[in-house]
């Protein structure tokens, strides 16, 4: 069972549309990260969110860490193709520092 | 600067041949980890170090070995590969269990 589900798996759109990804867990975690992989690329980390409830924005980039801390969303307006990536959400469970787990990832085209 | 570097960035290696991966780091983190990425799916951690604590998840296979004779240096040794084997190989750093990863650009194994 993966602790964190995050969908949607695949996501293809046109340049200048929104979309939003989601990132969902049964479990509490102290922080989450999002991160961004391009192709031959590590994943770089995009913004790390730690209180429930928190809103961090980064230039068209939006996320939201839910209240209860099980949650995050990433929000992406007028997508461009320099966006295009892999799209990965990673948290620490509460009381756990030993292991990041990743959520399964979402693999996003921006069309031109 | 890479903070966190793969060598090399491409290995090509026979089926049962050894082969040994290297990592770097200028962080002076205190944790290193070694991931396997396959084709679009999250990285899938197999052991990380912290300091000198080796930590080996339980589904690794034994095939999988790693040795951190200093707090820069990390290496990944398969010993014999396989045709599953052939993936993306990512370290990453943190600076303690919790912090975000800093991750290398990986090295691209094939196995022939």
């Amino acid at each position: 069972t993966q602790l964190l589900e995050q969908s949607p798996q695949f996501l293809s759109i046109q340049e200048g549309e929104n979309l939003t990804v989601y990132c969902n867990s049964s479990s509490v975690f102290s922080s989450l990260q999002w991160y961004r992989q391009e192709p031959g690329e590590g994943p770089v980390l995009l913004v790390t969110v730690v209180t429930g409830g928190e809103v961090k924005k980064l230039k068209r980039l939006t996320f939201q860490f839910g209240d209860a801390r099980k949650d995050s969303s990433l929000h992406i307006t007028a997508a461009q193709p320099g966006d295009t990536g892999l799209y990965l959400c990673a948290g620490w469970v509460s009381g756990s520092a030993r292991q990041l787990t990743f959520g399964s990832g979402t693999q996003l085209t921006v069309l031109p | 600067d890479a903070m966190v570097i793969q060598n090399p960035r491409y290995q090509v290696t026979q089926f049962g041949k050894p082969v040994t991966l290297s990592c770097s780091q200028t962080l002076n983190h205190n944790v290193m980890y070694w991931y396997q990425q396959k084709s679009s799916q999250a990285p899938k951690l197999l052991f990380h170090y912290y300091d000198k604590d080796f930590n080996n998840e339980a589904d690794t296979p034994d095939n999988f070995q790693s040795r951190r004779p200093n707090t820069s240096f990390c290496f990944l040794d398969i010993r014999s590969p396989g045709l599953g084997d052939a993936a993306m190989y990512l370290c990453a750093t943190s600076r303690v269990g919790g912090s975000p990863l800093h991750f290398g650009n990986g090295t691209r194994l094939t196995v022939t």
